[in-house]
């Protein structure tokens, strides 16, 4: 069955310093990973999706098919970037399906 | 706000009874979801329909659960004899026809059973 880890419950960081939020999966075909975030009383939205390979308020994520990672950056860290990010995998295989996500990453960043 | 609404947003309930929660989806999404979020973990996948058609369904949908889509707009979710196991976030998704198939959430109803 696939899996989403999240390692860190919790990630405090300094505004202006790196960020970095993992993000490891387990499944055996090709999966679609995406980031979603959800900021103080906001509704979960997406933040970025791995086949865009955008960056999205200065945060990328690239997928790692041999570590399955998909791990989240952002070389400096804002005030606004505190919320909860939720990793997400859904199977190419049903991509309408849905979405298994990770347990979650508190962020916050101290002036 | 044209975005996914549910009502009520706020459920407290006692042991036994039977609640149910409804989900307001964008105009036009033909996918409709329900998650299922607990303190400290991410959204869990309970169900899907498209139009209305149910789909899925997770092992998590005990027989308790039944959800319903019964004109492809709105869709209802109900517990009936509510466990304290229940009290969760309770979450509705909307997808749109576009090859990205995006869900959009809703704020959620949050049920606590005493």
């Amino acid at each position: 069955a696939q899996r989403v880890t999240q390692p860190e419950k919790l990630l405090s960081v300094f505004k202006g310093a790196p960020v970095e939020l993992k993000c490891n999966y387990s499944y055996s075909g090709s999966p679609e990973l995406f980031w979603y975030v959800q900021y103080s009383r906001q509704r979960l939205q997406l933040l970025l999706r791995h086949i865009s390979r955008e960056s999205i308020k200065g945060f990328t994520a690239d997928l790692n098919k041999g570590e399955t990672s998909f791990h989240l950056k952002k070389p400096f860290a804002q005030e606004e970037d505190s919320a909860m990010y939720y990793c997400a995998l859904r199977l190419t295989t049903d991509s309408w399906g849905k979405l298994q996500f990770g347990a979650g990453t508190q962020v916050v960043v101290t002036p | 706000d044209t975005g996914v609404s549910q009502d009520p947003r706020h459920k407290i309930t006692k042991r036994g009874q039977n609640v149910t929660f409804r989900c307001d989806p964008i105009s036009e999404h033909n996918r409709l979801y329900w998650y299922r979020q607990t303190l400290g973990q991410g959204p869990e996948f309970l169900t899907y329909f498209q139009n209305e058609a149910q789909l899925e369904k997770s092992r998590l949908l005990s027989d308790r659960f039944s959800a319903e889509r019964p004109k492809g707009s709105f869709s209802t979710l109900e517990i009936q004899r509510t466990e304290q196991g229940d009290s969760a976030m309770y979450l509705c998704a909307s997808s749109e026809r576009d090859k990205l198939k995006t869900q959009y959430f809703g704020p959620g109803t949050r049920l606590l059973v005493l």
